[in-house]
């Protein structure tokens, strides 16, 4: 089955320093990644949609300037939180679509990453 | 925008019994999926099952079925024999087939609780 990793899986760093998360798709290509967040008890939240080789389409009220997204690759998509303050620490979980069936259901959940920011 | 609605924020069931998860949406959209995700404690999603709504029968697999009123816009889930891996938070959720880039919308959840 089609499997998605994320790194790491917890990551504490210190207010105003900036982490990445790595999402990846390990066997099969992936032109669309997408990115939520989940606070503790709540819902996913989408925020934003990540394409290969060009930039990725935030959703309403998302900082695009905060929350760096980068597609460089059919197996690789990454989230920057960039100057992370502890009202960033959240899950954060991404999804990646199965470019290969052609399908839109086929989309793949990672396991999460959950950032403490101190 | 679309909209994704579950009432119910807890649920308990007991073991063997079964039990229905509300959810409710709303789109102007003709063309769209819905699926059921679980979510244990280890925070992994896990897709449970899918319904297109294009097609009239309810999805069902295994202990899991569906009953979709495409009408109605309602989207409920019917678990048969639960059973005690069945206690996860379960999120409805849509996805749109008209916008690109297939986004996908989820509910608030409900958490399901199975007693033994």
């Amino acid at each position: 089955g089609a499997v998605v990793s994320q790194h790491p899986s917890w990551v504490i760093c210190k207010s105003g320093t900036s982490v990445k998360i790595e999402c990846r798709s390990l066997d099969f290509q992936a032109t669309t990644m997408f990115w939520y967040r989940q606070f503790p008890k709540q819902s996913l939240m989408l925020m934003a949609t990540s394409n290969e080789g060009s930039k990725a389409t935030y959703e309403q009220g998302v900082e695009k300037d905060k929350f760096l997204i980068n597609h460089a690759s059919l197996t690789l998509s990454t989230l920057t939180v960039t100057s992370a303050h502890p009202e960033d620490s959240s899950f954060y979980i991404c999804s990646a679509r199965d470019s290969r069936t052609g399908s839109s259901y086929e989309q793949y959940f990672g396991p999460g990453t959950r950032l403490t920011v101190t | 925008a679309q909209t994704v609605t579950q009432s119910q924020p807890e649920m308990s069931v007991q073991e063997a019994e079964t039990v229905t998860l509300s959810c409710t949406y709303d789109t102007s959209e003709s063309d769209y999926y819905l699926f059921w995700y679980k979510q244990p404690p280890s925070r992994q999603m896990i897709l449970v099952i899918r319904q297109e709504a294009y097609k009239q029968q309810n999805a069902t697999e295994n202990r899991f079925s569906v009953n979709f009123q495409k009408a109605a816009k309602s989207f409920s889930l019917k678990i048969s024999d639960s059973q005690l891996g069945d206690a996860a938070m379960y999120f409805c959720a849509y996805r749109s087939l008209d916008t690109g880039g297939f986004k996908t919308i989820f509910g608030a959840g409900t958490r399901l609780f199975v007693k033994a």
